[in-house]
């Protein structure tokens, strides 16, 4: 079936240090989005990517969308403790019954 | 906007007794429900889709018998773990979307413990 491929799995950066996580998904989809979950926590939704080629930005994070409509990613620059958390890439089909196809989640852990 | 509760945070059962969880919408109306498991360091498993009015539409290998969803409003679901177990004993989270739209906004989850 249809899967979004993210990674990586788990990500360890210093504080000030950038991260960014992968989405790769099987098909085209209508749109692309991002949610965030803190340690214990649920997810939060950041953002929705709907053109091809796309790109927003939001403060230290920025959110592309692939030509092809089939990847995405998201970056943060110069990590704070804040950012904290897992990252979860959720991408829609066409035709779909407004149902999200999840990525697994990037983990970012800040390193004391 | 968008803020869906969840009730109870939490909830310690014996094996073999009946759980339900409900899901509001406290500030939209949503037409669409989601309901999703989620284990330790793992993604968001998608359990079943719930429309107002009509029978909920449940994922591969989710038994619609021991998992009833009930979309009474449009604010409201409830999912009900019949005869629990141990290993039903997980994260249950809930989301709601604004009609027509895909962006999910999410409950702050339901911790069940099976004894």
């Amino acid at each position: 079936g249809q899967q979004v491929m993210q990674i990586p799995q788990y990500q360890h950066v210093q504080e000030g240090e950038d991260f960014t996580t992968y989405c790769n998904s099987s098909t085209t989809l209508s749109n692309i989005q991002w949610y965030k979950q803190r340690p214990g926590g649920h997810p939060v939704f950041l953002i929705q990517l709907v053109k091809s080629g796309e790109v927003k930005k939001q403060k230290r994070l920025t959110f592309q969308f692939g030509e092809a409509k089939k990847n995405s990613s998201l970056h943060i620059t110069a990590t704070q403790t804040t950012d904290v958390g897992t990252y979860f890439c959720a991408g829609l089909l066409p035709d779909s019954n407004y149902q999200l196809i999840w990525g697994a989640g990037t983990k970012l852990i800040i390193k004391p | 906007g968008a803020v869906v509760s969840q009730h109870p945070s939490w909830v310690i059962c014996k094996s073999g007794t009946s759980v339900k969880i409900e899901c509001r919408s406290l500030d939209f109306q949503a037409t669409t429900m989601f309901w999703y498991r989620q284990f330790p360091k793992q993604s968001l498993m998608l359990m079943a889709t719930s429309n107002e009015g009509s029978k909920a539409t449940y994922e591969q290998g989710v038994e619609k018998d021991k998992f009833l969803i009930n979309h009474a409003s449009l604010t409201l679901s409830t999912l009900t773990v019949t005869s629990a177990h141990p290993e039903d004993s997980s994260f249950y989270i809930c989301s709601a979307s604004y009609p027509g739209r895909s962006e999910q906004f999410f409950g702050p989850g339901t911790r069940l413990t099976v004894l």
